[in-house]
């Protein structure tokens, strides 16, 4: 299986911070990586697919980048609503795996 | 729009068989996957397996010796069973479905819907 490792994996910001979580893989993976917001008690959002490119409906403050192994979600300025906890998962083979997530706290 | 409506026992003694149904709306079953995923509590994400319309699966190895995804095509629903269960297996379970989109002759999946999730509690 492919493992999944996110750096930070607890992050306090404040609202109007520009943020970045990093994704690793284990071995390459292109460009099949997807970042995912998840709020308590809900389901999982897809924000960013194949590694940059924006959901539709998700806002542009969020973006994607990344080849190879090493991959990043960066909200440019931060909105109360995206305090949140964040996974990525790659898709290149099944088992499709996941980060372990970050959570993202307010400063 | 497309929703996904999961139902299922929610608390199981050890031992017995995990059941849970997804039922697709508003939107076309065929030409897609679909996927189970679990959470258990406090924890990150873990994909068990998906099925398509035709009944072709993929699982996840960890849990292959005791799940099975089954397709209900007429109905637009799609199940999970997970045998012998534990409290290692009490999770959030979600069903999702799997996307493909094809770019520059590559194809990439992810999973852009998800149910609501059903909390399965495994305990004596």
């Amino acid at each position: 299986d492919i493992q999944m490792t996110q750096s930070p994996s607890s992050l306090s910001a404040s609202v109007g911070d520009r943020v970045t979580i990093t994704c690793r893989a284990s071995q390459t993976i292109s460009n099949y990586l997807n970042w995912y917001q998840q709020e308590p008690g809900k389901a999982p959002n897809l924000l960013i697919y194949a590694a940059s490119n924006l959901q539709s409906g998700v806002p542009s403050r969020f973006s994607g980048s990344g080849s190879g192994t090493d991959f990043t979600l960066t909200i440019s300025s931060l909105q109360p609503e995206d305090f949140a906890t964040y996974y990525c998962q790659q898709s290149d083979s099944t088992p499709y795996t996941f980060g372990q997530g970050t959570k993202l706290e307010i400063k | 729009q497309v929703q996904l409506q999961q139902w299922g026992a929610g608390l199981l003694k050890p031992s017995e068989t995990l059941s849970l149904t997804c039922a697709v709306y508003g939107g076309a079953f065929s030409g897609h996957y679909w996927s189970w995923i679990r959470q258990p509590p406090g924890k990150g994400l873990e994909w068990i397996g998906e099925i398509n319309h035709s009944g072709n699966t993929n699982y996840n190895p960890s849990l292959k010796s005791r799940v099975t995804i089954s397709v209900d095509t007429p109905k637009n629903q799609f199940s999970l069973k997970l045998t012998s269960v534990t409290a290692a297996d009490t999770a959030v379970y979600y069903c999702a479905r799997t996307w493909s989109w094809t770019s520059k002759r590559r194809v990439y999946w992810y999973l852009d819907l998800w149910g609501r999730g059903t909390l399965v509690t495994v305990s004596s």
